[in-house]
């Protein structure tokens, strides 16, 4: 069975204060793994797809970068407006399957 | 811009009635579509896989006959609450794969339906 495990549950940061997110994950042949950013209320916005170990990709201020075991999500000098939660899930090669498998998030919070 | 679309966005309804939630994708065709829930603080937990032209496919412990989809066309999937109780209140959210961008391409999500039952 896929799982995902994100960490913290919950960060806060002060505004500029770099910090990383965590999703580690087990899944029949990785086909991709997920980041998302969901406001409240709001359907969850796609931020990056990584494919393979070694990969990393970067938007204003966020870096993702992934291992064959987990993922972490770098954010550099954040600010007010980053201030969401974080979905991390992985989409499973082996049984063809599209649907995703979502991590329960990480909720930042960044205080001015 | 959204690419998903979900009507409506929150709806309150009493014990024992339906509920029809809409998903549309927006300027593509989806012969798939996903529909999840989520639970306050909580992870989103997939419900069904929707397909257009033939049944949909539950997740175990998921209720065919309770959360009835239809995929009526290449752009439009719906999901009914059939005698909703007040369990059944969560947000729903549906998902497309954009067509012709292989197999991995991002899923792209609606803005999800706050669903409460009196």
């Amino acid at each position: 069975e896929d799982q995902v495990t994100q960490s913290p549950e919950a960060l806060r940061l002060q505004e500029g204060e770099s910090s990383s997110l965590n999703c580690s994950y087990t899944v029949s042949g990785l086909r991709g793994l997920f980041w998302y950013r969901q406001d409240p209320g709001k359907g969850p916005e796609f931020l990056f797809t990584l494919y393979s170990a070694g990969e990393e990709k970067e938007k204003e201020r966020l870096k993702a970068t992934l291992t064959k075991k987990e993922s972490f999500l770098h954010i550099t000098a954040p600010k007010p407006e980053d201030s969401a939660t974080y979905l991390c899930a992985v989409q499973a090669g082996d049984t063809g399957r599209r649907a995703l498998t979502f991590g329960s998030g990480t909720r930042l919070q960044v205080q001015p | 811009g959204a690419v998903v679309s979900q009507h409506p966005s929150r709806v309150i309804c009493k014990s024992g009635t339906s509920v029809k939630i809409e998903c549309r994708s927006l300027d593509f065709q989806a012969t798939t579509m996903f529909w999840y829930r989520q639970f306050p603080k909580q992870s989103l937990m997939l419900m069904a896989t929707s397909n257009e032209g033939s049944k949909a496919t539950y997740e175990q412990g998921v209720e065919k006959d309770k959360f009835l989809i239809n995929h009526a066309s290449l752009t439009l999937s719906t999901l009914t609450v059939t005698s909703a109780h007040p369990e059944d209140s969560s947000f729903y959210i549906c998902s497309a794969p954009r067509q012709g961008r292989g197999n991995n391409s991002p899923l792209h999500f609606g803005n999800g339906t706050r669903l409460t039952v009196t």
